[in-house]
């Protein structure tokens, strides 16, 4: 099983900045198989970013993916107020889906 | 608009078991493949099992085959988890989602229903 490590677990950052995130898997994973979802507290994941950079219908673009191989990006360009949540990678390989154990982006 | 909305959640007794459904629509449902995902308290989502549009190709995570079951009615637009022997670790968040099309990503989420397995 391919396992997705993010980090950092935590982000701390001000509405304006840039926010980086990132995603290695432990073998490599093919780019059309990586994906990157944002939960807020109480809500479902909502697809942000799917075949590691294309942006999901109606995702803002601020956000961009990036990467291959076994190391991925989630970039925030210019973090808003309601980009403040979870943000998790998932990748796809063997008949079974693995999720990275989150990154938080959290107001400064 | 596509709405995936899940019931049968509550509370069971270790060993016991609980059938979740999930009510699609708003999208060609009998097109689609379909998941079952959970999300313990605190944790990341974690997949539970697949079913192609068909159901000809079903797959289990580790953790819960020969224990869990998916089905699906295309007729009813309907998405079905059956869960037996039921666990403390079975406790979490159930989500439907749907894959989308052609893909291994899963494009919409409902909101999930609470299973807990408490004595």
């Amino acid at each position: 099983e391919i396992v997705l490590t993010q980090s950092p677990g935590t982000l701390s950052l001000s509405p304006g900045e840039r926010a980086t995130l990132s995603c290695r898997a432990s073998q490599s994973v093919s780019s059309s198989d990586l994906a990157w979802y944002q939960q807020k507290p109480g809500q479902a994941p909502r697809l942000l970013i799917y075949g590691a950079s294309s942006r999901a219908t109606g995702i803002p673009d601020r956000f961009s993916g990036s990467g291959s191989g076994t190391d991925f990006t989630l970039t925030i360009s210019r973090l808003e107020p309601e980009d403040f949540a979870v943000y998790y990678c998932q990748q796809f390989g063997g008949s079974s889906w693995t999720f990275g154990q989150g990154t938080k982006v959290e107001i400064k | 608009e596509v709405q995936l909305v899940e019931s049968g959640g509550g509370l069971v007794r270790p060993g016991g078991s609980l059938r979740l459904s999930c009510a699609a629509s708003g999208f060609t449902f009998s097109h689609y493949s379909m998941i079952w995902v959970r999300q313990a308290p605190g944790k990341g989502p974690e997949w539970v099992s697949y079913t192609s549009s068909g159901s000809s190709s079903i797959y289990y995570a580790d953790s819960v085959k020969g224990r869990f079951t998916i089905s699906r009615d295309n007729a009813r637009n309907s998405l079905y988890l059956q869960m037996n022997s039921l666990r403390a670790e079975d406790t979490a968040v159930y989500h439907c989602a749907r894959i989308a099309y052609g893909l291994v990503h899963f494009d919409y989420w409902g909101q999930g229903t609470l299973v807990t397995v408490s004595s």
